[in-house]
C-alpha cells in the first residue's frame, strides 16, 4: 500500500467549476500536511499547508481529518491557470522533515 | 536568481556510464534534499543533509548512488554504472531549519536523466 494515496486523474472541468481532490495517508505519526502544485515539466511548488482546523487561501480550501487520515483540497471558481498536477504531501516531524508525496492528480480546466 | 539551481538540466548517457549532478541551494539554507521523480509518479525521497552531514538515506539509494555536501553549501549526486531504471527527474530542494519547526522546502528545476 502506498503511504499517500490520491484520487486517480485526470479531472477535466469547465472554467468556473468547483473541484475537490482527496487524499489518504497510512502513517498515523505524520505531523505535517501539504498540497503542492506541479506544472508540466516543472518543479513542485508549495500551494498550501493543511491544518487540523482547516484553512483557506483565496479560492483554495484545505481540510485535514486526523482520525480518518484524510486530506482534501477544494478549488472554487477554477481558472485555466489552475491546470496542473496537485500533489498531496505528508511529513513526519523529527524525520528530517522529508516529504512523502502522493502520485498526484492532474487537473485540466477547459473553456 | 536566488532560487535552487541544478546542473545540468538534461543528461543523456549510455548504460554503464557514471553521471554526476550538482545542486546549489538557496544561500544560507542548511538543509538540502534529493528526490527522484519518474513519469506519472510523485517525487520520492532519496537523501538529505543538514549542513555537511548526510543524516538519512532512503532504501531507494543503492550502493551505486552517492551524495555529498562537502562544505555544507552545494551538493553532488553521483550515479555509478547507470541502468535504464535510473532514468528519471532528479530534484533537489533546500530549506532553512530553525528549531523544530517545519520550514518550506524549495525545489530546483531538476536534472532529467535518460539512460540509453
Amino acid at each position: 500500500r502506498k503511504e499517500v494515496e490520491q484520487d486517480p486523474g485526470p479531472f477535466n472541468v469547465p472554467e468556473g467549476a468547483t473541484v475537490a481532490f482527496n487524499c489518504t495517508y497510512s502513517n498515523s505519526a505524520s505531523q505535517s500536511f501539504f498540497w503542492y502544485r506541479q506544472d508540466c515539466r516543472k518543479e513542485p511548488k508549495l500551494l498550501m499547508s493543511v491544518y487540523s482546523s482547516g484553512n483557506e487561501d483565496g479560492r483554495f480550501t484545505a481540510q485535514l481529518n486526523r482520525a480518518s487520515q484524510y486530506i482534501s483540497l477544494l478549488i472554487r471558481d477554477s481558472k485555466l491557470s489552475d491546470s496542473a498536477t496537485y500533489l498531496c504531501v505528508v511529513s513526519l516531524t523529527g524525520g528530517g522533515n522529508k516529504l512523502t508525496f502522493g502520485t498526484g492528480t492532474q487537473l485540466k480546466v477547459e473553456l | 536568481d536566488t532560487g535552487v539551481s541544478q546542473n545540468p538540466r538534461h543528461k543523456i548517457t549510455k548504460r554503464g556510464q557514471n553521471v554526476t549532478f550538482r545542486c546549489d541551494p538557496i544561500s544560507e539554507h542548511n538543509r538540502l534534499y534529493w528526490y527522484r521523480q519518474t513519469l506519472g509518479q510523485g517525487p520520492e525521497f532519496l537523501t538529505y543533509f543538514q549542513n555537511e552531514a548526510q543524516l538519512e538515506k532512503s532504501r531507494l539509494l543503492s550502493d551505486r548512488f552517492s551524495a555529498e555536501r562537502p562544505k555544507g553549501s552545494f551538493s553532488t549526486l553521483e550515479i555509478q554504472r547507470t541502468e535504464q531504471g535510473d532514468s528519471a527527474m532528479y530534484l533537489c530542494a533546500s530549506s532553512l531549519r530553525r528549531g523544530g519547526k517545519y520550514n518550506e522546502q524549495f525545489f530546483g528545476p531538476g536534472t532529467r536523466l535518460t539512460v540509453l
